[in-house]
């Protein structure tokens, strides 16, 4: 069965530096997705990327975050300058039309 | 604003028993709604999906429900096993662009 892959699955960090998680998304897929958990908390929308360009965003997907499909099968999410708020579990999901998303296993970020 | 929204944060239900998990949202342009799975420290699963041409599906024994009208669509699994223990998000889009989920409700089957 085909699947989403992430890396790393667990990311420690000091505050203030640059982090960069990756996922390689079903490679016929279209639309690929980037959600976090912060423990306990909801599942949040983070951005949504299709035809090489983000269609939406939500609003915790301020300036320090971008995302980017450098090869044309990599899906990254870089955070420029992390922040202790910034820990969670990062899924990437991709997804083709009127299919279900498919999740990678997730990332766990921690920022000391 | 929580446009996909599970009022139960947790259920307990007796091994054999019947599962019901709720979930309300308030955008009428949601068109199709989907049901996750979610194990600690994994991703959520996909488990089963209805849209809104139908009000009902069914798959093994996971039943989707949608009530177009009132907005609500539950989640119900008969019978109800200790594997099932886990925590399900409800999530909706609309003409398959971004999901919305909801805050999940965890589920946990009593042997």
């Amino acid at each position: 069965e085909p699947e989403v892959t992430q890396t790393p699955s667990h990311q420690v960090t000091q505050m203030g530096q640059e982090v960069i998680l990756r996922c390689v998304p079903i490679s016929n897929h279209l639309y690929f997705y980037w959600y976090r958990q912060i423990l306990g908390q909801k599942v949040e929308f983070l951005v949504s990327f299709y035809n090489n360009e983000i269609s939406e965003k939500s609003e915790i997907f301020d300036d320090q975050f971008s995302v980017e499909r450098p090869d044309g099968s990599n899906f990254t999410l870089k955070i420029r300058s992390t922040k202790l708020e910034d820990s969670a579990m990062y899924f990437c999901a991709s997804i083709t039309r009127d299919t279900e998303a498919f999740f990678g296993q997730g990332t766990r970020l921690t920022v000391v | 604003d929580q446009q996909v929204k599970q009022n139960s944060p947790s259920l307990s239900v007796q091994e054999g028993r019947i599962s019901i998990l709720n979930c309300d949202y308030t955008n009428s342009m949601f068109d199709y709604f989907l049901w996750y799975k979610k194990y600690p420290a994994e991703g959520p699963t996909f488990l089963i999906s209805i849209s809104s041409i139908k009000d009902k599906n069914e798959d093994g024994r996971f039943t989707v429900f949608l009530n177009k009208s009132a907005k609500h669509l539950s989640l119900h699994i008969v019978p109800s096993q200790p594997g099932d223990s886990a925590v399900y998000f409800c999530a909706a889009s609309a003409s398959g662009n971004q999901f919305y989920f909801g805050t999940g409700t965890s589920l946990t089957v009593i042997p």
